[in-house]
């Protein structure tokens, strides 16, 4: 099986912090990369999809390495509402073929 | 209806018992996916379709069985439900085409087999 690795957390950072999470897949040929963010008992969704370039949406910048196979998602001056899970996605194949998905990584924001 | 929606929200099923959790989504997507999720274990998917008429086994799909009639409909059914079956399952779809392809979740059902 595919694998996407997260450090699990959690992380417990205040008010106005940067904080970074990185992510190891184990496929070389995956093709597609993602971050979905996932509240206390609430579905996940999409917070940004990662380009090889690097992409940047206002206080998130995400960023693939694939020479060593990871990615990573930095928050600029965290917020109280950023307090969420962070799942790190690979898409193997393209297209509509399954998304794997990383365990998640637990951010706690605090005042 | 707007984007995926699921039912029932919870339930409280008996061991043995037949029980089948619905999916719609009103996005006519090609693609559908039904995942599990357990503490410690993350998303797991069950069963997926990739187009009506079509569907395919994902990483843990023994106990559970998926039918694909039209491009609304993903039911997800547990022929006989079995404590280990307790977990909270997502359904979620994605247009099928590119490589960026977001999935887009449903609330999900939190089901507890006793």
């Amino acid at each position: 099986r595919k694998e996407v690795e997260q450090d699990p957390g959690p992380f417990n950072v205040p008010e106005g912090a940067t904080v970074a999470f990185n992510c190891t897949y184990s496929n070389s040929a995956s093709q597609s990369f993602f971050w979905y963010r996932q509240d206390c008992r609430k579905e996940p969704k999409l917070l940004m999809s990662v380009y090889s370039s690097g992409n940047e949406d206002g206080r998130f910048t995400a960023q693939l390495n694939r020479a060593s196979q990871y990615i990573s998602l930095l928050i600029r001056d965290s917020k109280l509402s950023d307090s969420a899970t962070y799942l790190c996605v690979v898409n193997d194949y393209g297209g509509n073929t399954p998304l794997v998905f990383g365990k998640g990584t637990r951010l706690s924001v605090i005042a | 209806i707007a984007g995926i929606t699921q039912a029932p929200t919870s339930q409280i099923l008996a061991a043995g018992r037949r029980m089948t959790l619905r999916c719609t989504q009103d996005m006519r997507h090609n693609a559908m996916y039904w995942y599990r999720q357990d503490l410690g274990l993350g998303l797991r998917l069950i069963h997926y379709s990739n187009t009506a008429g079509t569907t395919g086994k994902g990483e843990v799909p023994d106990g559970y069985s998926v039918s694909r009639a039209n491009t609304d409909d993903f039911p997800l059914t547990l022929a006989s439900a079995v404590p280990s079956q307790t977990s909270v399952y997502f359904c979620a779809s994605s247009q099928g085409q590119g490589d960026y392809n977001e999935q887009f979740f449903g609330p999900g059902t939190r089901l507890t087999v006793l």
